[in-house]
């Protein structure tokens, strides 16, 4: 059964803070993905990588960056936390170029800024 | 400029109805729409999807219509069941464009008994 999971299912964190988002998969996908989602707005691409240490911005990378050290784990890191990143942020995975790209999500992680 | 539209952002529908979720696009080289289902708290689940070549797909209760003419699709569920109740994501992809997806706002689906 594929799985993709994430390290918190809820966070809260104070402004300025350095805030760690970790997703891991056991698909060995080589792509993966971070989004969030916000109502009315839909789900929207922060970053995206092929590849272990590759990584593409996505729609909205700004006050965000991101790691690939394995090829298993993708983190998505809030330099300086600030509340309009108040969000859910889904992780997803997928295989290379095939069919659909049918992506696989993670159960999300509600992160509060203060 | 959105690619992927879904302009209903709700839908109310009674228990054993057709729902009907619509789901517009701007790009013809998408290969691939899919449709996939979130509930509060929880990821999206792939639902069903439907290659540019085809015109209907189904699986079960959920059938999916593609009319490329019109670059719209929509996703019919009947019979409607009050467990369908979320929100309703139209995606589409280009093997072109590498394998992100491309999403919709979403439509939320409210089903009563």
């Amino acid at each position: 059964d594929v799985k993709v999971t994430q390290s918190s299912r809820y966070l809260v964190k104070r402004t300025g803070e350095k805030v760690f988002l970790e997703c891991v998969q056991d698909m060995d996908h080589e792509n993966m993905f971070w989004y969030r989602q916000d109502p009315g707005l839909g789900l929207r691409l922060i970053y995206f990588s092929y590849d272990v240490k590759m990584k593409e911005k996505g729609d909205i990378p700004e006050g965000y960056s991101v790691s690939r050290e394995k090829k298993e784990r993708f983190s998505l890191i809030l330099e300086s936390a600030s509340t309009n990143q108040t969000s859910m942020y889904l992780c997803a995975s997928s295989p290379p170029l095939a069919g659909s790209n049918e992506q696989f999500f993670g159960p999300g992680t509600r992160l509060t800024v203060l | 400029d959105q690619q992927v539209k879904q302009n209903s952002p709700s839908l109310s529908v009674q228990e054993g109805r057709i729902s009907i979720l619509n789901c517009d696009y701007t790009n013809s080289m998408f290969d691939y729409f899919l449709w996939y289902k979130k509930y509060p708290a929880e990821g999206p689940t792939f639902l069903i999807s439907i290659s540019s070549i085809k015109d209907k797909n189904e699986d079960g209760r959920f059938t999916v219509f593609l009319n490329k003419s019109a670059k719209h699709l929509s996703l019919h569920i009947v019979p409607s069941q009050p467990g369908d109740s979320a929100v309703y994501f139209c995606a589409a992809s280009s093997n072109q464009a590498g394998t992100a997806l491309i999403f919709g706002k979403g439509t939320t689906l409210s089903v009563s008994s």
